[in-house]
């Protein structure tokens, strides 16, 4: 069985401080991980992904994760926020084949001036 | 076509009422999913299809929910005798054969149910 946790459905920075969005899962065989993130009105869409090579991710927008196996976490960091990135963000894992993918609560990210 | 296309946008129907919802996938596509994402809850697994066959129902939340594709292409979501709790967004995602788990999802299809 997978699950995954997010720490924190709200998360308030403000711009040019850093992003950091926590993500904790759980799973039976070794994980895929990805990050989505939901703009207003928009659809999800993925941000980065993990699949068991470089433990250090990035994505787009300047987004990064990274795997860490021993606290099976998978944070989201972005060294500078921009107003831009004021989104839902949604950690995910699934197992090898991608099928069922379980989805985090998300996150809501604000971006203060 | 250039993206997952769900139909309607919008909809609200009475309790008690069937509703379908529509899900093009990208052409090529041979996975689909069906989430639904209720106010300030995740996104809940519904159900997904390999093809035109559905290994795992084990989302859907009642035998009220159904789901088909046919044409490896266009699915349908009904929800029969609609309830309160039905109301949420309904997405669709999909994936393609070299690259299964990442998923390009719809705009989604809001239900409202009076």
């Amino acid at each position: 069985a997978q699950s995954v946790t997010q720490l924190g459905s709200h998360v308030s920075v403000s711009e040019g401080a850093l992003v950091l969005l926590r993500c904790n899962y759980s799973s039976s065989v070794p994980p895929y991980l990805f990050w989505y993130v939901q703009y207003p009105n928009q659809g999800l869409q993925l941000l980065l992904k993990y699949t068991s090579a470089a433990t250090l991710v990035k994505g787009i927008n300047g987004f990064e994760a990274e795997f860490k196996k021993s606290e099976t976490s998978f944070h989201l960091t972005k060294p500078s926020a921009h107003m831009s990135d004021a989104a839902e963000y949604f950690c995910a894992v699934s197992g090898h084949g991608g099928f069922k993918t379980i989805f985090g609560a998300g996150t809501r990210l604000f971006v203060k001036a | 076509g250039a993206g997952v296309s769900q139909s309607p946008s919008n909809k609200v129907t009475e309790k008690g009422k069937d509703v379908e919802l529509r899900c093009d996938p990208i052409s090529g596509h041979t996975a689909l999913y069906w989430y639904r994402q209720s106010l300030g809850q995740g996104l809940e697994f519904l159900i997904y299809f390999q093809g035109n066959s559905a290994p795992d129902k084990s989302g859907l939340p009642s035998d009220r929910f159904s789901a088909e594709r046919t044409g490896e292409s266009v699915s349908t979501l009904t929800i029969q005798r609609t309830q309160q709790e039905d109301s949420a967004v309904y997405l669709c995602a999909s994936s393609r054969d070299r690259e299964l788990e990442k998923l390009f999802f719809g705009s989604g299809t809001q239900l409202s149910v009076l």
